[in-house]
């Protein structure tokens, strides 16, 4: 079983609509969860850390985490195709190793 | 504020040259650094990681090694290329244990 696990898409939305990403994690020491945004050729950006169980909103990005259950999600409302892009969880193991769930892919159509 | 710089952008060696890779951070001190590979289409793979000078803990690789010569510098160095070592490298830096981590530009190494 790996470590950090998503749907690698693609999940493809019309603009202005919900997106909603998932991500299941393994080690259920975990504390530390993150939501990065990678657009195609350019490195990961940090969109949203969470360290809660609940719901934490920043814009139109909104993080969901449930330890009981090992599932962090992420929610974007109002889409716009500018969102279309790669986003990966990323999860602190017990032995303080950020790991990387593989992605899952959005596509936001116009 | 802190910033971190990765060099070079883009990198082709023929196989069975050597490599090293640079990343220093700056506006901050005692980071822990990571790098991380990612190869096309997949996710990011983290290869090694240090909480302090000369201390590296390893994740994977057998080609490649990382060194941490000063508190804010990086290095990941092999001595000779595969075609396998093709990929997206990723440096990053956080701040303690459990916090956000930052990622550099990556540098796109192609094995020839």
């Amino acid at each position: 079983q790996k470590e950090v696990e998503q749907n690698s898409g693609p999940l493809s939305v019309p603009e202005g609509a919900i997106a909603s990403l998932n991500c299941t994690y393994s080690d259920r020491v975990s504390q530390s969860f993150f939501w990065y945004r990678q657009y195609s050729g350019k490195s990961p950006e940090l969109i949203m850390s969470i360290y809660s169980n609940g719901d934490k909103e920043d814009g139109r990005f909104t993080a969901q985490l449930n330890k009981a259950s090992q599932y962090v999600s992420l929610l974007i409302r109002d889409s716009q195709p500018s969102d279309s892009a790669t986003y990966l969880c990323a999860v602190y193991n017990a032995g303080n190793m950020l790991t990387f769930g593989g992605g899952t892919r959005l596509m936001v159509k116009p | 504020s802190q910033t971190i710089h990765q060099w070079p952008a883009t990198l082709v060696q023929p196989v069975g040259s050597p490599l090293s890779l640079e990343c220093t951070v700056e506006g901050t001190s005692n980071p822990n650094l990571y790098w991380y590979r990612q190869a096309a289409g997949r996710g990011l793979q983290l290869l090694f990681y240090s909480v302090g000078i000369g201390q590296i803990s390893s994740e994977v690789p057998q080609n490649l090694s990382a060194s941490r010569p000063q508190d804010r510098q990086f290095i990941l160095s092999s001595k000779k290329l595969l075609l396998s070592d093709s990929g997206f490298y990723l440096c990053a830096w956080s701040a303690s244990r459990g916090t956000e981590a930052f990622f550099g530009q990556g540098t796109r190494l192609t094995v020839v």
